[in-house]
């Protein structure tokens, strides 16, 4: 079956701009990911949905950054006034099972460039 | 915060040896993953070993985990140009998302 879809690929966008990305999970998954991953280095934790829970936001690095699952499928994460250090690849993953430690399918994310 | 570091950074071998990564944590682990990425994209999972068990295999992989000193290795036997990648370490305590090292680049010469 089909797997993780990020879009777009890749974003550039001028400092000061909002931007959205979007992740379309594997079906089925309840668990999905945000990571953040800076150019040669690991990767980041963002933020975790499961199911209707409330989703654990303790990774986002500030208030710009915010994002929502809808429908318990696809995910956006929106980052609001964009600086230069937010440039990176946004890496969504889902997984089957409601056990963060569960194998994770990751998309081939979205690189993001702020000018 | 980072829970696994890899070992080397970056590895460079020749086609048809044996390479070998390493990983080490810092506290008690439920599971320990690896993963592989190409070209700074997306993760490809690879495989998960628990913290009851000690080794693992899968086709060319070979991982094993001690507990008690809080590593783990990955052995890629015979390599293929292919295997060239960045190679990481997840680990998780319980339910708590997966943390990942910021892995080791290998490289494998034709």
């Amino acid at each position: 079956g089909a797997g993780v879809s990020q879009s777009p690929s890749n974003k550039v966008t001028e400092k000061g701009k909002d931007v959205e990305l979007r992740c379309d999970p594997i079906s089925g998954h309840t668990a999905l990911y945000w990571y953040r991953q800076s150019l040669g280095q690991g990767l980041e934790f963002l933020i975790y949905f499961q199911g209707n829970s409330a989703p654990d936001k303790s990774g986002l690095p500030s208030d710009r950054f915010s994002a929502e699952r809808t429908g318990g499928s696809v995910s956006t994460l929106t980052i609001q006034r964009t600086q230069q250090e937010d440039s990176a690849v946004y890496l969504c993953a889902s997984s089957y099972g409601p056990q963060r430690g569960d194998t994770q399918y990751f998309g081939p994310g979205t690189r993001l460039t702020v000018l | 915060s980072q829970q696994g570091e890899e070992d080397p950074q970056a590895l460079s071998i020749q086609e048809g040896e044996n390479a070998t990564m390493n990983c080490s944590y810092k506290t008690s682990i439920n599971n320990l993953q690896w993963y592989r990425q190409n070209s700074g994209r997306g993760l490809v999972h690879l495989i998960l070993i628990r913290s009851n068990e000690r080794e693992k295999h899968s086709g060319r992989l070979r991982v094993t985990l001690d507990t008690s000193k809080k590593s783990s290795s990955l052995l890629i036997t015979a390599s293929r140009a292919a295997d060239t990648a960045s190679y990481f370490c997840a680990t998780t305590t319980g339910n708590t998302p997966l943390v990942f090292g910021k892995g080791t680049r290998l490289s494998v010469i034709a």
